[in-house]
């Protein structure tokens, strides 16, 4: 079956613009996990939907970090305006009973903030 | 909350060496347990887990067992090859909080031939 899908890969801008990324989980996989991972830490967790209901967004950002997930199925996530801090990889994961025991991770998108 | 401690790296072994990577953790409840691996260019890919006390993950030639006394999961496999190289990351999913994954903050293993 085909994995989870993100775009872009790699991402470079400038601080205060604006940057988006997308992610397309496995077909079926009811719930979809945002982490941010900076470069020699482990993944934190953004925000967490079970369906396009948000579960967890505690340590989401909100003044600069939005997210959404329309019809259940694809998500974006959004960065505006961008700080140097924000230079991370963005990883996306889904797993198909809202527990993390299946969860499956894409690729990532490397964001570098200059 | 939750939390996992793991050991710093970068670990450096010659091939068919043995390996242990150290991770402890603070959870309430009871949570379950993994270990994940990523290897250079590519994404988070589980390597084991294991769900309750006592239970003994394996993969791979990778192993790890759930020790609630010592709040542990420490990483063994017996002969590490060249491939192995990658960065392993400790992580728990607790009993609530929608079961999302907490990790540490991975051990980057490189393995000599």
């Amino acid at each position: 079956e085909a994995g989870v899908a993100q775009s872009p890969r790699y991402k470079i801008i400038e601080k205060r613009q604006s940057v988006a990324f997308w992610c397309n989980p496995i077909s079926g996989h009811a719930t979809l996990y945002w982490y941010q991972q900076i470069l020699g830490q482990g993944p934190k967790l953004l925000i967490q939907f079970q369906n396009n209901g948000v579960v967890d967004d505690s340590q989401l950002p909100k003044d600069r970090f939005s997210a959404e997930r329309l019809k259940g199925v694809d998500s974006t996530l959004k960065i505006q305006p961008a700080k140097l801090e924000d230079s991370a990889v963005y990883l996306c994961a889904s797993s198909p009973l809202g527990t993390a025991l299946e969860a499956f991770f894409g690729q990532g998108t490397r964001l570098t903030v200059v | 909350g939750n939390s996992v401690t793991q050991m710093e790296g970068p670990v450096t072994l010659s091939e068919e060496a043995f390996l242990t990577i150290n991770c402890t953790y603070t959870a309430t409840g009871y949570p379950s347990l993994f270990w994940y691996v990523q290897y250079p260019g590519e994404g988070l890919q589980l390597l084991l887990k294991a769900t309750k006390a006592d239970d003994k993950g394996s993969n791979k030639g990778f192993e790890a067992t759930y020790r609630k006394e010592t709040t542990s999961f420490h990483l063994e496999k017996g002969s590490v090859q060249v491939s192995d190289s990658a960065v392993y990351f400790c992580a728990l999913s607790g009993s609530n909080a929608g079961n999302m994954l907490t990790f540490g903050g991975g051990t980057r293993l490189m393995v000599k031939p």
